[in-house]
């Protein structure tokens, strides 16, 4: 089973900075999820990608698939941001379909 | 896309009895999956849901407990049983991706069992 790492697990920051939320997987991967989930449960999916960068408005995934590690930026954060980030990557590892394990996500509050 | 609609969105059940959960996908998908969520904790695969076929479990998970229905390619259900405190969990259910496509989560269903 693939085994996934979040960091970090808490992030307070202001209105307007830069937010880095990293993801560590132990075994390799052809793509990995990017997920976002509000209180009450909701979960979105921000990005699915299997190599380089993806962009969509404000935030920024980045995969080094060779160090097993991806990132979600935040740039110019909002207190609509404040969510529980999730990383997910194929549950044995392999090709990326709906069969995942989860980081145990990050939980960002963004003050005005 | 998909739209996966999922209800109750919420219930409290006593101990002993059972509930099903519905997960109604807009479209047609290969592979939905159930997941459950226990309180501060990650999402956890509970089971594939496969079309015309049993569901698949993960280990720590059994089909007495949690029977999963599959009857077409755009709906399914999970039944939590016997339940006890312990089920106390948000349960969602998910559908893809097909190749190169964001995965689609239904809204979640939280559960307290009394």
């Amino acid at each position: 089973k693939n085994e996934v790492e979040q960091s970090p697990q808490n992030l307070t920051a202001q209105e307007g900075e830069f937010i880095t939320i990293n993801c560590s997987y132990s075994v390799g991967i052809s793509a990995l999820h990017w997920l976002q989930q509000h209180p009450g449960g909701g979960i979105v999916s921000l990005f699915m990608l299997s190599s380089g960068k993806k962009k969509h408005g404000r935030l920024i995934a980045t995969i080094n698939i060779q160090e097993k590690h991806s990132s979600l930026h935040i740039t110019a954060s909002h207190p609509r941001d404040s969510a529980v980030y999730i990383c997910a990557v194929p549950f044995a590892g392999g090709t990326s379909y709906g069969k995942l394990t989860f980081g145990q996500g990050t939980i960002l509050t963004v003050h005005p | 896309s998909a739209v996966i609609s999922q209800k109750p969105s919420r219930d409290i059940c006593q101990r002993g009895t059972s509930l099903t959960i519905q997960c109604q996908v807009d479209s047609q998908v290969t592979m939905m999956f159930w997941y459950r969520q226990q309180p501060g904790q990650s999402l956890t695969l509970i089971a594939t849901a496969n079309q015309g076929s049993e569901a698949t479990y993960e280990s720590g998970f059994v089909i007495d407990k949690f029977p999963i229905s599959r009857p077409n390619l755009t709906f399914s259900t999970l039944t939590v049983s016997n339940m006890s405190p312990e089920d106390s969990s948000i349960y969602l259910c998910s559908a893809g991706p097909e190749a190169n496509e964001k995965l689609f989560f239904g809204s979640g269903t939280q559960l307290s069992v009394l």
